[in-house]
């Protein structure tokens, strides 16, 4: 079956650095994407990356190695405002987007 | 530009009752999607559609309908409501469905079915 693993939940601390791993076994891979989701709001598209190595936009970085099955997010200089669901999401071989349950980060001040 | 927008943000239905959820986006996407979201659980595909006239089945389809008459809609149907469709309803649209194409997702629908 197709699986992607991130962890339940994690806090850190304002202007600190988190990284938000996500593992995958999909039938296929097209790419693998980051989103945002506040409470009670949609996700947000973060980052994409279907080539190894690491892709940075601002405070938040993106990293895939595909021969090992895993991904993780980076996050740099931890605002209030990054407290959110960081969801992990695969497209498969058939386009479509096999979704992680998501990390809920805790910021404290 | 609205983006995507759906109708409406909160229901409570009775089991047995039916309902149709209404998604529309302005940004003249080919693609659309709706998924439920629960909690502890990734967010699971229903049913899509990659061009006006066309739907298929996503991941966890029974219980649901769709229809795509205009590019711009997509509506989701319960027929007959039960208390496992309890969700929060998003719907997504993109240009396409392949590689690097993000989904821009409405704002959700929480159903509570009783």
């Amino acid at each position: 079956g197709q699986n992607i693993d991130q962890p339940t939940e994690m806090t850190a601390t304002e202007g600190a650095i988190v990284q938000i791993n996500c593992t995958y076994q999909t039938s296929g891979f097209n790419g693998l994407f980051w989103y945002q989701q506040h409470a009670g709001e949609a996700p947000t598209f973060l980052s994409y990356n279907v080539l190894d190595g690491l892709e940075e936009k601002g405070r938040f970085s993106s990293f895939l190695s595909r021969t090992k099955g895993y991904s993780y997010l980076l996050l740099k200089e931890l605002q209030m405002k990054d407290s959110a669901s960081y969801l992990c999401a695969v497209l498969d071989s058939n386009y479509q987007l096999i979704w992680g349950a998501g990390t809920k980060l805790i910021i404290k001040p | 530009n609205a983006g995507v927008t759906q109708t409406p943000k909160f229901r409570v239905l009775k089991t047995g009752q039916s309902m149709t959820l209404l998604c529309a986006q302005d940004m003249n996407h080919e693609y659309m999607y709706w998924y439920r979201q629960d909690p502890g659980m990734g967010l699971r595909l229903i049913h899509y559609s990659v061009g006006e006239g066309t739907t298929a089945k996503g991941e966890v389809p029974d219980g649901y309908n769709v229809s795509r008459l205009k590019k711009q809609n997509f509506l989701l149907g319960l027929e007959s409501a039960a208390p496992s469709q309890t969700s929060v309803y998003f719907c997504a649209s993109s240009t396409s469905g392949e590689s690097y194409n993000e989904q821009f997702f409405g704002p959700g629908t929480r159903l509570t079915v009783l």
